[in-house]
């Protein structure tokens, strides 16, 4: 079955620390993977996808089928990164997208 | 156009009562997805729409609840006999078929006491 799993439901860090929210996925196709961000008060918005291969606001995300991973990465936090992050894996032959359980980053100052 | 708009922002209601809301997606989407939230989980899959046809219902949308798109713009989604259960944030989001991005409303928070 079709699964994303975030094994952290809280992340706190100082500003200006590495940043690692984790993501691992079940699924038996070519997997299209996605990170999802919500700011406080704010609708569930794209933060970036796997295929896009980019930096936005600083973080990356490389997908790792090996080890069926999507781990979302930033060198250094800001306090305006402090947000509710999904990640997503849309399930092509359904044609949707399944979130995990979501990962609250807290950046201290 | 103002993204996905979803109608009404918040409903409180009574055990036992029907309410409705109301999807407006992007206008040159043809796809149209509910999904529901509660606390501390992701959102979870209720059902999609391809311009007016409704392609996949989940298993957690139970006889009670009803979507329907009928012209192939705006959605709504019907529960009846509400339960205090179904008290969650339901999101609505749109994407063109094969973009596979979403594009998400603000949710309607239902409150079932």
């Amino acid at each position: 079955a079709q699964r994303v799993t975030q094994p952290e439901k809280l992340l706190s860090v100082f500003k200006g620390a590495p940043v690692e929210l984790k993501c691992n996925y079940s699924y038996s196709g070519s997997p299209e993977l996605f990170w999802y961000v919500q700011y406080s008060r704010q609708r569930l918005q794209l933060l970036l996808r796997h295929i896009s291969r980019e930096s936005i606001k600083g973080f990356t995300a490389d997908l790792n089928k090996g080890e069926t991973s999507f781990h979302l990465k930033k060198p250094f936090a800001q306090e305006e990164d402090s947000a509710m992050y999904y990640c997503a894996l849309f399930y092509n032959q359904g044609g949707k997208l399944i979130f995990g359980q979501g990962t609250e980053l807290s950046v201290k100052p | 156009d103002t993204g996905v708009s979803q109608n009404p922002r918040h409903k409180i209601t009574k055990r036992g009562q029907n309410v409705t809301f109301r999807c407006d997606p992007i206008s040159e989407h043809n796809r149209l997805y509910w999904y529901r939230q509660t606390l501390g989980q992701g959102p979870e899959f209720l059902t999609y729409f391809q311009n007016e046809a409704q392609l996949e219902k989940s298993r957690l949308l139970s006889d009670r609840f009803s979507a329907e798109r009928p012209k192939g713009s705006f959605s709504t989604l019907e529960i009846q006999r509400t339960e205090q259960g179904d008290s969650a944030m339901y999101l609505c989001a749109s994407s063109r078929t094969g973009a596979n991005v979403l594009t998400f409303g603000a949710g309607s928070r239902l409150t079932v006491l």
